[in-house]
């Protein structure tokens, strides 16, 4: 099945405490993106990757970093994350390596920092 | 900058109703999709118009674009129980020549009522 897998999908954390949150897709998509949405602001993209190794930022990446190593896995971390970064996070991919297309979501991560 | 900006931000009708939701936009773009989601769940594509067709249909779906108002429609026509959702219009820049960024509004939450 197609599909857009992220972990874990629930986490409470400690301010300062580094995590990663993963994502992975199976449908050898090269655009992967990640996404976070806060009520009243909607989906706000964090960071995207345009095929591997290739990284940029989106609208909200202060605190955030990426890495793309290979096609399948898009990992956000967050080397210290503040309560300013509770959220529901979406990880996301697209054909063609261009959002240009349908993007495929992950079921989400809820993230609370305390 | 926020991209799209759905109108109205709910919408609650009977089954059976018709349901129209309107998205604006800013800047010029390449194409308009719009997007599902189920409460606390990943996105889902509905369906993609470019910014050179006027009218597409999908099922149930009817989704307009005009392009010199800058703004789009969703109807849903003879909706169900199960179309309660948040609906999301997404759209990419026509000057983002690297076709990297995908810009959601803040969605129109949609009831229906069995």
């Amino acid at each position: 099945e197609a599909q857009v897998t992220q972990n874990p999908r629930y986490l409470i954390t400690v301010t300062g405490k580094k995590l990663t949150v993963t994502c992975s897709q199976n449908m050898n998509h090269e655009y992967m993106s990640w996404y976070r949405q806060d009520p009243g602001l909607g989906l706000r993209q964090i960071y995207y990757s345009m095929n591997v190794e290739v990284t940029d930022k989106g609208d909200v990446p202060e605190g955030y970093k990426v890495s793309r190593k290979e096609k399948r896995n898009f990992p956000l971390i967050l080397e210290s994350p503040s309560p300013n970064q509770t959220s529901l996070y979406f990880c996301a991919s697209s054909g063609d390596g261009r959002p240009f297309y349908e993007q495929y979501f992950g079921p989400g991560t809820r993230l609370t920092v305390t | 900058s926020q991209q799209g900006e759905e109108d109205p931000q709910a919408l609650s009708i009977q089954e059976g109703e018709n349901a129209t939701m309107n998205c604006s936009y800013k800047t010029s773009i390449n194409n308009l999709q719009w997007y599902r989601q189920n409460s606390g769940r990943g996105l889902v594509h509905l369906i993609l118009i470019r910014s050179n067709e006027r009218e597409k249909h999908s099922g149930r779906l009817r989704v307009t674009l005009d392009t010199s108002k800058k703004s789009s429609s969703l109807l849903i026509t003879a909706s169900r129980a199960a179309d309660t959702a948040s609906y999301f219009c997404a759209t990419d820049a026509l000057w983002e020549t690297s076709g990297s960024r995908l810009t959601f509004g803040e969605g129109t939450q949609l009831t229906v009522n069995p």
